[in-house]
């Protein structure tokens, strides 16, 4: 069964819109990290939000901000007012102990466009 | 530049050939990790380095794939008898494992490999 599970393959917005971008994961952990990262054209993988499974809050970052549902193990990321420069691929990440280390697992990511 | 490192970043080789790659962390950071990524798909994780001890290592890694970090600071991953199958982009990524931060990973821009 897939770890995390982007269903947008590609998602399209207006410049100074909100676009939301799915992700939902599966773990039988107490204690895991949810992650977002950008991968523009250039390929570098950039961080944008971090999510811990014990923080109560939604976890915000700037334009970006993390819509936490534990109970539906959801992980959405919102990025508010889209930009141009935020055209990229877009990878849900979720860090989990495995044994005594914590593995990383990524989605296949979502490919955003945001139109001028 | 105190961001990840890699070199090289592009590698072409013929199938049969030994490849090696280097990756150089953010100096402070403990925790090393080896990705590939191919088109349309999100990293897949192959080892991680703790300092200079490699705790985990994906099934995907197989016993033509090896990992170093010598002395806990730069990292080198080598392919024996490249395969076509391993053309892909290698990331590498660096964290610093503590009980209160979240490992948030750092990505190099990645080594892209071609096997002919």
């Amino acid at each position: 069964a897939q770890k995390i599970t982007q269903t947008q393959p590609g998602m399209f917005v207006q410049e100074k819109e909100a676009v939301t971008l799915d992700c939902t994961y599966d773990t039988s952990d107490q204690s895991y990290g949810l992650f977002w990262y950008k991968q523009p054209s250039s390929g570098e993988m950039i961080f944008l939000i971090y999510q811990g499974s014990y923080d109560e809050q939604n976890a915000t970052e700037g334009r970006y901000s993390l819509n936490f549902q534990k109970a539906r193990k959801s992980a959405n990321l919102v990025i508010s007012a889209s930009q141009l420069g935020d055209s990229a691929m877009y990878f849900c990440a979720m860090r989990e102990r495995s044994g005594g280390s914590y593995i990383p697992t990524f989605g296949r990511g979502t490919s955003l466009i945001v139109h001028p | 530049d105190t961001g990840v490192s890699q070199n090289p970043r592009h590698k072409i080789t013929k199938r049969g050939q030994n490849v090696t790659f280097r990756c150089d962390p953010i100096s402070e950071h403990n925790r090393l990790y080896w990705y590939r990524q191919t088109l349309g798909q999100g990293p897949e994780f192959l080892t991680y380095f703790q300092n200079e001890a490699q705790l985990e290592k994906s099934r995907l890694l197989s016993d033509r794939f090896s990992a170093e970090r010598p002395k806990g600071s730069f990292s080198t991953l080598e392919i024996q008898r490249t395969e076509q199958g391993d053309s892909a982009m290698y990331l590498c990524a660096s964290s610093l494992a503590s009980q209160t931060r979240a490992d948030t990973q750092y990505f190099g821009p990645g080594t892209r490999l071609t096997v002919l």
